[in-house]
């Protein structure tokens, strides 16, 4: 099956500032991708779908300002979490569909990144 | 509103059998996705249904009753690696995810 590559798996930032979050389909071009976070022993809640060359579509509750995403080529979507509070700390994954034949039958996921505000 | 319903946690035996429910209330539906998910890590597919009935994968198969609007996974010879977290989406009309809450699976010896 098709793979989405998730970088960094783990990370640990102070207090005040920014993490980036890569998210890249390795073998399909990805023109849309899901951006989710996942709290200890609850299901996944979407946040945004990264469009590629245009705005991304953020989820009510969820701020734009606070966790900017960029979606600059087929392959690749950026999350920045700006200005990281230790609330922001959670497990965060991106999706990437393969709509090249047709309609998807499979949601891939990248690997996740576990984030640790300190 | 949206629904996906599925029971938070199962206990099952090492060998045994176990069958994991969802049943969904969505707005529209384009298919059933299970994920299995362990401790930390990104959700791995387990199997699609659209169409009712039964779909087989190895140790694994999914059942779907659109008219009722329920599922399930049905899990065979359980290994102590089975343990993990199953999730059951649905596409709604507008072709997005819906996800249940997960149901953790605990196997014991």
């Amino acid at each position: 099956g098709a793979v989405v590559s998730q970088h960094p798996s783990r990370v640990i930032c102070k207090s005040g500032t920014s993490v980036k979050i890569e998210c890249r389909s390795l073998d399909f071009q990805a023109t849309t991708m899901f951006w989710y976070r996942q709290f200890p022993k609850k299901s996944l809640m979407l946040m945004a779908t990264s469009n590629e060359g245009s705005k991304a579509t953020y989820e009510q509750g969820v701020e734009k300002d606070k966790f900017l995403i960029n979606h600059a080529s087929l392959t690749l979507s950026t999350l920045t979490v700006t200005s990281a509070h230790p609330e922001d700390s959670s497990f965060y994954i991106c999706s990437a569909r393969d709509t090249s034949g047709g309609e998807w039958t499979e949601a891939f996921f990248g690997q996740g990144t576990r984030l640790t505000v300190v | 509103g949206q629904n996906i319903d599925q029971p938070t946690e199962m206990t099952a035996t090492e060998g045994a059998i176990v069958q994991i429910n969802c049943t969904y209330q969505t707005s529209g539906f384009n298919g059933l996705f299970w994920y299995q998910q362990h401790a930390g890590e990104a959700p791995t597919f387990l199997s699609y249904n659209v169409l009712d009935g039964l779909e087989e994968k190895g140790r694994f198969s999914s059942f779907l009753s659109r008219s009722k609007g329920y599922s399930y996974l049905l899990l065979k010879e359980l290994q102590m690696k089975d343990s993990a977290s199953y999730l059951c989406a649905v596409r709604d009309s507008n072709y997005q995810l819906i996800w249940g809450a997960g149901t953790k699976l605990i196997i014991k010896p």
